[in-house]
């Protein structure tokens, strides 16, 4: 059984280009969590995503980025015009339909460098 | 709004010694608690996790944990460490009528021979 597959794990992108992360979750899981980790932090939620809906993207900054999780294929998060601090390690987490104990399940991530 | 602290940001270890890795909280409702570990370049794997019962948590690993409701802590505990514990461990919290984790700074642990 597949975990939570991210792509590409390691993305370098100029400042003003555009990067997009990919999320697979894992199977027979519908609910999409991303994450950021920065330099010597924690993860801090982002957005929250079911099929072909944003549950909450209370997380995201409110420029340049967005979220998407479509009915058939993984799920997009999309940063337009990168910055330097943009520069971060990308969580996606996922969960089952109907659990009751929140355990997410994590990808492995994809590291941002922008220079 | 919830938050964890996690008091120590490197804590060195001999192997075959115990370990306590710190984790306090703030919530003004009632929570779930977790903790994480990441190794080198890889995702986050869940050890153990607190969501109602008994206080003491048993995870994966040999780790355990005691929720502490007067002091708003969750510490992880190992009885005897191993080299390859060595990692970054993470406390997480969340409401237990919600879904974000919100997550400590981290601890990393370094277990040497």
């Amino acid at each position: 059984n597949a975990g939570v597959m991210q792509n590409p794990r390691h993305l370098v992108r100029r400042r003003g280009q555009e990067a997009r992360l990919r999320c697979s979750p894992m199977k027979g899981h519908s609910h999409v969590y991303w994450y950021r980790q920065l330099p010597e932090e924690g993860l801090k939620f982002m957005v929250y995503l079911q099929k072909e809906n944003i549950i909450d993207e209370s997380g995201m900054p409110k420029e340049r980025f967005s979220a998407e999780f479509p009915k058939e294929g993984p799920s997009i998060l999309r940063i337009q015009q990168v910055v330097r601090g943009d520069s971060a390690a990308y969580f996606c987490a996922s969960s089952p339909v109907g659990t009751d104990s929140y355990e997410q399940y994590f990808g492995p991530g994809t590291r941002l460098t922008v220079t | 709004a919830q938050s964890v602290t996690q008091l120590d940001s490197q804590v060195p270890v001999f192997e075959e010694a115990p370990v306590e890795l710190r984790c306090n909280y703030s919530s003004s409702v009632s929570v779930y608690l977790f903790w994480y570990v990441q190794y080198p370049n890889q995702g986050l794997q869940l050890l153990l996790k607190y969501l109602s019962g008994s206080t003491l948590v048993k995870g994966i690993n040999g780790f355990e944990a005691e929720f502490n409701k007067s002091q708003t802590s969750f510490h992880l505990r190992k009885p005897s460490v191993h080299i390859s514990d060595t990692a970054e461990y993470f406390c997480a919290v969340s409401a237990n009528s919600g879904y974000a984790l919100n997550f400590g700074k981290g601890t990393s642990l370094l277990v040497t021979p």
